[in-house]
C-alpha cells in the first residue's frame, strides 16, 4: 500500500504565478488534510476536505489559497498570485476515518517564491 | 488559540541512554494526542494515538504516557540509538474539527 503522494516534491515559482499542489491519499482514505509550516516554525493546520467536501478551512489564508478534493483525483492546493510569504513547506496527510485515527503524512512540496 | 508545549526543544545524548521528553496541553477539551517521529527530509511518521487518561502504549523500545487530567503526555525511548535522531512531535486533536495542533517538537540527536 503506496503512502501518502505529493508532488511536486518542489516547486519555484516567481511572484503574482499560480501555485499547484497535488496530494494523492493512501488507498481507501477519504480524509484529506494539508498542513504549512513556514520557515523556523512548526505544522500549521491549513483545510480538512473529504471527497468532494470542504470541511473545515478555518487555517486557511482567506484570499488567495483553495482547495479541493474531487471525487476522482487527487486533492489539490491551489495559491494564486503567489508572493515570497507564500514559500513554505506544504505536507499534506490521509486517514480512513476521522478523529481518532492517525493521519499520515506525504513528504512535502516545498515551494519558494522568488 | 491552543498552545501545545514541548520540553526540551532539544535533547543530547549518547547511544545507550534512556531519554524521556514531554508534551504539556490545556486538558480541557481533550479529544486524541497524536506523537510523530519526524526526521529531516522524510514524512512525519505516526507513533502513537492517545485518547484515554492513564493510556500506555509501546512500540519498541519507544513509549508514551498520557496524563489527560493534568494535560501531559511522557514519550520515552530506552537505550537511544543514533537511527533515534529526529524531531519527535506531539499534536493535538480537540472539538468538533479533526485538525491536529502541533507543538514545536523536541530535537533528539543521538552520538556513539
Amino acid at each position: 500500500n503506496a503512502g501518502v503522494m505529493q508532488n511536486p516534491r518542489h516547486l519555484v515559482r516567481r511572484r503574482g504565478q499560480e501555485a499547484r499542489l497535488r496530494c494523492s491519499p493512501m488507498k481507501g482514505h477519504s480524509h484529506v488534510y494539508w498542513y504549512r509550516q513556514l520557515p523556523e516554525e512548526g505544522l500549521k493546520f491549513m483545510v480538512y476536505l473529504q471527497k468532494e467536501n470542504i470541511i473545515d478551512e478555518s487555517g486557511m489564508p482567506k484570499e488567495r489559497f483553495s482547495a479541493e478534493f474531487p471525487k476522482e483525483g487527487p486533492s489539490i492546493l491551489r495559491i494564486q498570485q503567489v508572493v515570497r510569504g507564500d514559500s513554505a513547506a506544504y505536507f499534506c496527510a490521509s486517514s480512513p476515518r476521522d478523529r481518532e485515527d492517525t493521519q499520515y503524512f506525504g513528504p512535502g512540496t516545498r515551494l519558494t517564491v522568488l | 488559540i491552543l498552545n501545545v508545549e514541548q520540553s526540551p526543544q532539544s535533547l543530547h545524548v549518547q547511544e545507550g541512554d534512556s531519554t524521556n521528553f514531554t508534551c504539556s496541553f490545556p486538558s480541557s477539551n481533550f479529544y486524541a494526542l497524536h506523537w510523530y517521529r519526524w526526521e529531516t527530509a522524510k514524512s512525519p511518521e505516526a507513533l502513537f494515538v492517545m485518547t484515554l487518561n492513564g493510556d500506555e502504549k509501546k512500540k519498541g523500545r519507544i513509549s508514551a504516557t498520557l496524563n489527560t487530567k493534568e494535560g501531559y503526555s511522557y514519550l520515552y525511548i530506552k537505550g537511544s540509538q543514533p537511527e533515534d535522531s529526529a524531531t519527535y512531535l506531539c499534536a493535538l486533536l480537540t472539538g468538533t474539527a479533526s485538525k491536529l495542533t502541533f507543538g514545536t517538537g523536541t530535537r533528539l540527536q543521538v552520538t556513539l
